[in-house]
């Protein structure tokens, strides 16, 4: 059964340091969306792909955020640098296209900053 | 007001008993919803999709949608112990670029 795949499982990194997470998608989903969760609430979006192209990024903390999808396949998110705050569960998730396809999750990336 | 409110728990039912989850969106525009089941430290894996008016039936689980009221239900019959999990309401409205919103999640909690 195809998945996401996502890496590492667990991180652990003291403030300020930098972290990078990996997504591969479903394969032949075009639309790739990372998701930031926090324990106790719903899944937020940080950044959707539509292809190599962000198609919405506008609750990405740009100052210490980024993500790219250089080839349309696999993506990376990045902090720099990391904050106590950014402790949570990143998600990525992708489905076939745009609009009200299903979206089928990763095992997520908990990320705990000290 | 939350775009998408779920209440949050915990609502606890006997084995075999159904589970009523409900969901209340604010978007009248919205088009497609989602039911997820997520267990506790894992990631949310998709139950059941639903898009238009009435129900949707898939083995022990029925999706309920009334656009007209912006309401969405999920009802999982015959529940058992391992349906003990978060359940998420997800919905793709017009506002905010056609994003889908998640709600915060329903605990449920089934008793042996």
């Amino acid at each position: 059964e195809a998945e996401v795949a996502q890496s590492p499982r667990y991180k652990i990194t003291e403030k300020s340091q930098a972290v990078a997470f990996w997504c591969d998608p479903i394969s032949g989903h075009a639309t790739l969306y990372w998701y930031r969760q926090i324990l106790g609430q719903g899944p937020e979006l940080l950044v959707q792909f539509q292809d190599e192209s962000v198609v919405d990024d506008s609750q990405l903390p740009k100052d210490r955020f980024s993500a790219e999808r250089l080839k349309g396949v696999d993506s990376t998110l990045k902090i720099q640098p990391a904050e106590l705050g950014d402790s949570a569960m990143y998600l990525c998730a992708s489905s076939l296209r745009q609009g009200g396809y299903e979206q089928y999750f990763g095992p997520g990336t908990r990320l705990t900053v000290t | 007001q939350k775009e998408v409110e779920q209440n949050s728990g915990p609502l606890s039912v006997p084995e075999g008993a159904i589970a009523s989850l409900n969901c209340t969106y604010s978007d009248r525009g919205s088009q497609s919803f989602f039911w997820y089941r997520q267990y506790s430290g894992k990631s949310p894996e998709l139950i059941m999709s639903i898009y238009s008016n009435g129900d949707k039936e898939d083995g022990r689980f029925t999706a309920q949608l009334n656009k007209a009221s912006q309401y969405v239900s999920l009802l999982i019959r015959d529940s058992q112990p391992s349906d003990s999990a978060t359940y998420l309401c997800a919905v793709r409205g017009r506002t905010g670029g056609f994003k889908t919103i998640f709600g915060a999640g329903t605990r449920l909690f089934v008793k042996a």
